[in-house]
């Protein structure tokens, strides 16, 4: 059982350049999250979905989008890379939208951006 | 907007001594509260988790919390550490008013256990 799979672990990019991050869940859940986690800072939410076609800000969305063409997968993009968005990226997904439910986290993909 | 402060940023401790890693939330009507445990180099995998009912959780791992309504805690504990429990570990809370309901993440508290 795959659960939440990250695509790719690592990537180091120049300034401007532009990737995707691809996250994939087997589970059939409902709701997906980017999150960034940096020294200090803890985890903080970046986009959201709530359902296949769906998307929606969080806290720091600046300079990414997402798309969720598929219920399965989540991306992440970087139109145009800056060094203030490297940084560890996990994809999380929860089965419905109710508060108590679990997260379920992939392993993070490692972004460096020169 | 939902908060949680970790109090500690770090934790040392020796191996087989006792632990608490402790977790402040922002009050509101209904909160969920969770820890999270991240070994090195690895996505974050649920501890535990408080809902409803009794106020003391057993979690995985031997770790239990306990949520204080009254002093808005979620204090994590370990009766004996061992050095595999070296992590870093996260206190996360989730209300109906959350968009998404996404978890709101503490910062972290980096427990390092030495023999």
């Amino acid at each position: 059982n795959a659960g939440v799979t990250q695509t790719p672990k690592f990537r180091v990019l120049k300034t401007g350049q532009s990737m995707t991050l691809l996250c994939a869940q087997d589970m059939n859940h409902e709701y997906m999250y980017w999150y960034r986690q940096d020294p200090g800072m803890g985890l903080r939410l970046i986009h959201y979905s709530v359902g296949e076609g769906t998307t929606a800000k969080g806290e720091v969305p600046d300079g990414y989008n997402v798309s969720r063409l598929k219920k399965q997968n989540f991306l992440l993009g970087l139109e145009s890379a800056a060094p203030s968005q490297t940084s560890v990226y996990f994809c999380a997904s929860r089965r419905t939208g109710l508060a108590g439910g679990e997260l379920f986290f992939g392993e993070g993909s490692r972004l460096t951006v020169l | 907007a939902q908060s949680v402060t970790q109090l500690d940023s770090q934790v040392p401790v020796f191996e087989e001594a006792p632990v608490e890693l402790r977790c402040n939330y922002s009050s509101s009507v209904s909160v969920y509260l969770f820890w999270y445990v991240q070994y090195p180099n690895q996505g974050l995998q649920l501890l535990l988790k408080y809902l409803s009912g009794s106020t003391l959780v057993k979690g995985i791992n031997g770790f239990e919390a306990e949520f204080n309504k009254s002093q808005t805690s979620f204090h994590l504990r370990k009766p004996s550490v061992h050095i595999s429990d070296t992590a870093e570990y996260f206190c996360a809370v989730s209300d109906f008013n959350q968009a998404g309901t996404a978890l709101i993440f503490g910062k972290g508290t980096t427990l390092s256990v030495s023999s």
